[in-house]
């Protein structure tokens, strides 16, 4: 079925770890892939997006992912993570695959990530 | 700039009552969506709309109506609540063509 994977439901890491959060897709086509981050209480905000163009993309706090077409992948990453940073990450995509275009975000089930002091 | 609003924002339903969420945009946005969220299921979409008067079903449509009279108002609508329906809803817009979404704060609903 086609989908959107997130690998990781819950991680734990304490600050300055480095995070990487695994993103994967199945859908063919040309493909825009999001990454959003909910913090506890607040609504989904965009942490950065793939269009086209450079596959590393930056994005605020310091969060960059890489899009990799050969492994349908879109991975976030994060060198040095703080305890800010405590929220759930959601990876999603659109293609022009849908009916009626490019319009409908499919996500990923998310990651819960909490970072320790 | 308020961005997108959600009205209300928490909300207790006894099975078979009806309710309405009211979603606004200020930006101008032709495309508005209803997404319900669920633990480990991310979010799903459950209708939208492309422009005023249109609407379409999402992913998973059934037990919700939605509206969209104004091109800064999106409805959703429950008929006759379930169990199943407990969830918190999130509504969003865009502009025209593959760009982001904007989100609401959303609301949490509860059906006992």
């Amino acid at each position: 079925a086609q989908s959107v994977s997130q690998h990781n439901h819950h991680v734990i890491l304490s600050e300055a770890a480095s995070l990487e959060l695994g993103c994967n897709y199945s859908y063919g086509g040309t493909v825009n892939l999001f990454w959003y981050v909910q913090y506890p209480g607040q609504h989904l905000q965009l942490l950065l997006k793939y269009f086209s163009g450079d596959p590393l993309v930056k994005g605020i706090k310091g969060f960059e992912a890489e899009f990799i077409k050969s492994k349908f992948s879109f991975n976030l990453r994060k060198p040095s993570v703080q305890w800010s940073d405590t929220a759930e990450y959601f990876c999603a995509v659109n293609t022009n695959m849908f009916s009626g275009g490019y319009n409908k975000l499919i996500f990923g089930a998310g990651t819960r990530l909490a970072v320790h002091p | 700039n308020a961005g997108v609003t959600q009205t209300p924002k928490f909300r207790v339903l006894k099975t078979g009552q009806s309710m309405t969420l009211l979603c606004a945009q200020d930006m101008n946005h032709e495309y508005m969506y209803w997404y319900r969220q669920d633990p480990g299921m991310g979010l799903r979409l459950i209708h939208y709309s492309v422009g005023e008067g249109t609407t379409a079903k999402g992913e998973v449509p059934d037990g919700y109506n939605v509206s969209r009279l104004k091109k800064q108002n999106f409805l959703l609508g429950l008929e006759s609540a379930a169990p199943s329906q407990t969830s918190v809803y999130f509504c969003a817009s865009s502009y025209v063509g593959p760009y982001e979404q904007y989100f609401g704060p959303g609301t949490r609903l509860t059906v006992t």
